[in-house]
């Protein structure tokens, strides 16, 4: 199966903080990279989709201005949360595209905002 | 669009027990299967998954599922469960493109 490696696992930052999430698929060409957020005790939310070289696309009800997505490379993509809440504290997880006959994941980032 | 049922949220098992976590679905077209599980601040990891064939998936951890279709269900199960079986378990569908999550069933196992 493919490898996603995503970083940071842990992050705590201070309110009004930015923080930068990384994802890279190391043995797969992701055209396309799915952003789920987690909230505990819950399943997988869709956040976004990033597609290489052009612009994500977002679930309804998913600010983009905050959410900042990059995808500049078929290797990686980014998630950046930008002035960050207490509300935003959540379990972010990447997962390369295109999804086909099965989905791989990354280990996730815990994002605790204070 | 496809849609996911786990009506269980929780399931606590004896350890050495079977045990079966339900899952049903809905959709308008043919779908593939999976079910996922995850361990506390982890990612999620493929136990098994129904493509085509033989309707009777076996996976890793001995875990294994049987796509229904006529019942569109396709149920999760394990003939004798683990203490290091306590996780989060999803089921998933496909149309081959976009994915759907079940809410999860968090399986505990007790000593």
């Amino acid at each position: 199966g493919a490898v996603v490696s995503q970083h940071p696992s842990r992050v705590i930052c201070k309110s009004g903080t930015s923080v930068k999430i990384e994802c890279r698929s190391l043995d797969f060409q992701a055209t396309t990279m799915f952003w789920y957020r987690q909230f505990p005790k819950q399943s997988l939310m869709l956040m976004a989709t990033s597609n290489e070289g052009s612009k994500a696309t977002y679930e309804q009800g998913v600010e983009k201005d905050k959410f900042l997505i990059n995808h500049a490379s078929l290797t990686l993509s980014t998630l950046t949360v930008t002035s960050a809440h207490p509300e935003d504290s959540s379990f972010y997880i990447c997962s390369p595209g295109p999804m086909n006959t099965e989905a791989f994941f990354g280990q996730g980032t815990r994002l605790t905002v204070v | 669009a496809q849609s996911v049922t786990q009506l269980d949220s929780q399931v606590p098992v004896f350890e050495e027990a079977p045990v079966e976590l339900r899952c049903n679905y809905s959709s308008s077209v043919s779908v593939y299967l999976f079910w996922y599980v995850q361990y506390p601040n982890q990612g999620l990891q493929l136990l098994l998954k129904y493509l085509s064939g033989s309707t009777l998936v076996k996976g890793i951890n001995g875990f294994e599922a049987e796509f229904n279709k006529s019942q569109t269900s396709f149920h999760l199960r394990k003939p004798s469960v683990h203490i290091s079986d306590t996780a989060e378990y999803f089921c998933a569908v496909s149309d081959g493109q976009n994915f759907v999550f079940g809410p999860g069933t968090r399986l505990s196992v007790l000593p």
